[in-house]
C-alpha cells in the first residue's frame, strides 16, 4: 500500500523567511513518481514538480527547491525568501505509474506567509 | 485560457436533489479524471476515462454517482439523491497518455444542506 505523510498541518512564516515543507512516503514499488502541487484559495491544483524514483538529483526552480532522498523516503520542498503569494495549501503526491488513477495525495500543509 | 475548466464552481443543493458537474479538459488530452476532496484532506480518486471509455472506478464512487464522457471530450459527473456526506470539492483533471503531468481544474464545490 502507498502512503504519503505531510506531518506539518499548518505553517506560518513572515515574508522573506525560508520555509521547508516535509513529505514522507511509503511504497513497495521500485519505480514510482512523486509530485508537489500548490492549491491556492481558488481551488485549482497547480503542478509544481514531478520526480521519478530513479532521479535523486535535487532541483531548483527560482525560489523553489526540492530535496529527494530515497534513503529516508522523503521529498521535501523549500521556498526561499517566501512571499505572500506563496500562501496556499501544498500537497505531496505519489503514484507508481505516472497516471492519475493511482495518485495518493498527502493531507496537505497549509502555508501562511504574513507580510 | 486552455486549461481544465469546471462548471459550476459552487453548488448548494438540498438533500435528495440531483446535481451535475461538467468538466472540459485540455483539448488534446485523452485522459480525464475525477477526484473528490474534503476539507483538510488531499484529493481522492473517483474515476477516469481514456477517450470515451470509463476504465476505472474507485470504491468511493457509489451507485448514486455516474460519470460520462460521451464524445471523448467534456465529461459530466452526476450525483443522484445527494446526501450531506457528498459535500466536498469535485476536481477534474486531464492528461495525455504517456504524458508526464496531470493538470487540474479549479474544482466544483458542492454543499448539501
Amino acid at each position: 500500500a502507498q502512503k504519503v505523510t505531510q506531518a506539518q498541518t499548518e505553517i506560518s512564516v513572515v515574508e522573506k523567511e525560508d520555509v521547508t515543507l516535509d513529505c514522507v512516503y511509503e511504497t513497495r514499488d521500485t519505480t514510482y513518481y512523486l509530485f508537489w502541487y500548490k492549491q491556492p484559495p481558488s481551488g485549482e491544483l497547480v503542478f509544481l514538480i514531478r520526480r521519478n524514483s530513479f532521479d535523486e538529483q535535487n532541483e531548483i526552480s527560482g525560489r523553489y527547491s526540492w530535496n529527494f532522498q530515497k534513503s529516508t523516503s522523503s521529498f521535501n520542498f523549500t521556498i526561499t525568501a517566501s512571499q505572500v503569494v506563496d500562501s496556499a495549501v501544498y500537497f505531496c503526491a505519489l503514484t507508481p505509474d505516472n497516471y492519475g488513477q493511482n495518485f495518493v495525495f498527502g493531507p496537505g500543509t497549509r502555508l501562511s506567509v504574513l507580510p | 485560457d486552455t486549461g481544465v475548466s469546471q462548471d459550476p464552481r459552487h453548488k448548494i443543493t438540498k438533500r435528495g436533489q440531483n446535481v451535475t458537474f461538467r468538466c472540459d479538459p485540455i483539448s488534446e488530452h485523452n485522459r480525464l479524471y475525477w477526484y473528490r476532496q474534503t476539507l483538510g484532506q488531499g484529493p481522492e480518486f473517483l474515476t477516469y476515462f481514456q477517450n470515451e471509455a470509463q476504465l476505472e472506478k474507485s470504491r468511493l464512487l457509489s451507485d448514486r454517482f455516474s460519470a460520462e464522457r460521451p464524445k471523448g471530450s467534456f465529461s459530466t459527473l452526476e450525483i443522484q439523491r445527494t446526501e450531506q456526506g457528498d459535500s466536498a470539492m469535485y476536481l477534474c483533471a486531464s492528461s495525455w497518455t504517456g504524458g508526464n503531468t496531470i493538470y487540474f481544474g479549479e474544482g466544483s464545490w458542492l454543499t448539501v444542506v
